[in-house]
């Protein structure tokens, strides 16, 4: 079965509200990694974190690691079309690699 | 910027008929990967390599799909006989141990 499970499936908001997306797991995860796939495109690799508590921003986006290492999530602030897509999260464990179901983001302008 | 190649970047082809996708991965890179992306399935992994060696293929159908790795410069995924429901975009990625995994354009596949 999955090892991560992401919420929500879609999410549609105004352009300049505030977006996030969660990746659980009920297993201790050794990493997570964020990726975002525009339409009709392929998955782009956003960031990595592997530390308990790990907090990293790229611009308006900022990615965080559980305490417990069991959960993660995406926060985009203010955000604009150029942010539409669909945003997966992906951890790996021995040898085996686990993605979510991916999260669909619709920006209304 | 090193890329994922992967050819073709369509197909379409009638069932019944053999297809092999390509994939050079980024040189250095020691990890391949083969997934498939359906709107119903989302991204399946099928298949992949650590240097070169096959470690997991579970989530591939073994009777009709088969994937190798004749050298480090060269991955493909075969459909043989193809069937209507192989249609879907498939992605190769590569990366270095647990590191990113960097994405081709995909093939998108059309089985009539």
């Amino acid at each position: 079965g999955q090892q991560v499970m992401q919420i929500p499936q879609y999410q549609h908001v105004q352009e300049g509200e505030d977006f996030t997306t969660y990746c659980n797991s009920s297993t201790t995860l050794s990493n997570i990694q964020w990726y975002k796939q525009r339409p009709g495109g392929h998955p782009v690799f956003l960031i990595q974190l592997v530390k308990s508590g790990e907090v990293k921003k790229q611009k308006r986006l900022t990615f965080q690691f559980g305490e417990a290492k069991k959960n993660s999530s995406l926060h985009i602030t203010a955000t604009q079309t150029t942010d539409v897509g669909t945003y997966f999260c992906e951890s790996n464990t021995g040898n085996q690699f686990y993605f979510g179901t991916g999260t669909s983001l619709t920006v209304i302008p | 910027d090193a890329r994922v190649t992967q050819t073709p970047r369509h197909k379409v082809t009638e069932m019944g008929q053999e297809v092999t996708m390509r994939c050079q991965p980024i040189l250095g890179h020691n990890t391949v990967f083969w997934y498939r992306q359906t709107m119903m399935q989302g991204l399946e992994l099928l298949a992949y390599f650590r240097n070169r060696a096959p470690l997991d293929d579970s989530g591939m159908p073994k009777d009709r799909f088969s994937a190798e790795m004749p050298d480090a410069t060269l991955a493909t995924l075969k459909i043989q006989p193809s069937e209507p429901r192989d249609s879907a975009v498939y992605f190769c990625a590569s990366g270095a141990d647990r590191g990113a995994q960097h994405f081709g354009d995909g093939t998108r596949l059309s089985i009539l």
